[in-house]
């Protein structure tokens, strides 16, 4: 099965910046990517994804890359805001299907 | 309202008890999911279902059950639960006729188990 791995929890970056977060996995079969975004007390919301034929998405301030090569992708806020706090999730496809394993998150902190 | 919607959102129960969680969704949507979120575990998927009469095991099955009562309505069950079930528990569905088969999260059901 697809294993995602997101092998930072915790991320600060003052506000203005780059925020960059990773997330590595170990099978090269799958369709799309997807990245989530969760605040306290709510459930995930869906920011970004990201299709196997591409190695990039772009919506605003949000970025997706994709390196196959090296079975990793990642996700850039630019400029970074204090609403931008939250924990990310990046999300692939187990087996090819729409059964999404998730990776660990990572908590993003922006310091105003 | 929430187009995902689960009940009870917090819960407090003993060991041994049967617990059940409900969702329900008015986004027409075939495919349901269960997931559950632990500190450090990140979201991991319980148990999913394609259609009303699909079910399937994920990645941690074992001491939960679940009900696809109508397309709407995905109800997950703990039969006899224990501590180590006190999780963040959360529904979502997603749609067939997307090629990204985005998921929608209802806003969680918080269960503690003493």
């Amino acid at each position: 099965d697809q294993q995602v791995k997101q092998n930072s929890p915790s991320l600060s970056v003052q506000e203005g910046r780059i925020s960059i977060l990773n997330c590595d996995y170990t099978n090269s079969m799958f369709d799309y990517f997807l990245w989530y975004k969760k605040y306290p007390a709510e459930g995930p919301t869906f920011l970004i994804s990201i299709s196997s034929i591409k190695d990039k998405n772009e919506d605003g301030r949000f970025t997706v890359f994709l390196n196959k090569s090296a079975k990793h992708l990642s996700l850039h806020i630019v400029p970074s805001q204090p609403g931008d706090s939250a924990v990310y999730f990046c999300a692939g496809p187990s087996s090819g299907t729409y059964k999404y394993i998730f990776g660990t998150g990572t908590r993003l902190k922006v310091l105003a | 309202d929430a187009d995902v919607t689960q009940t009870p959102r917090n819960r407090i129960t003993k060991t041994g008890k049967r617990i059940m969680l409900e969702c329900s969704q008015t986004k027409g949507h075939d495919r349901m999911y269960w997931y559950r979120q632990d500190p450090g575990l990140g979201l991991r998927l319980i148990y999913y279902s394609f259609d009303v009469k699909d079910i399937n095991k994920g990645e941690i099955s074992d001491g939960y059950s679940v009900s696809r009562q109508a397309q709407a309505k995905f109800s997950l069950s703990l039969e006899s639960a224990i501590p180590n079930q006190t999780a963040l528990y959360f529904c979502a569905t997603s749609d067939t006729g997307t090629a990204t088969g985005e998921l929608f999260f209802g806003e969680g059901s918080r269960l503690t188990v003493l």
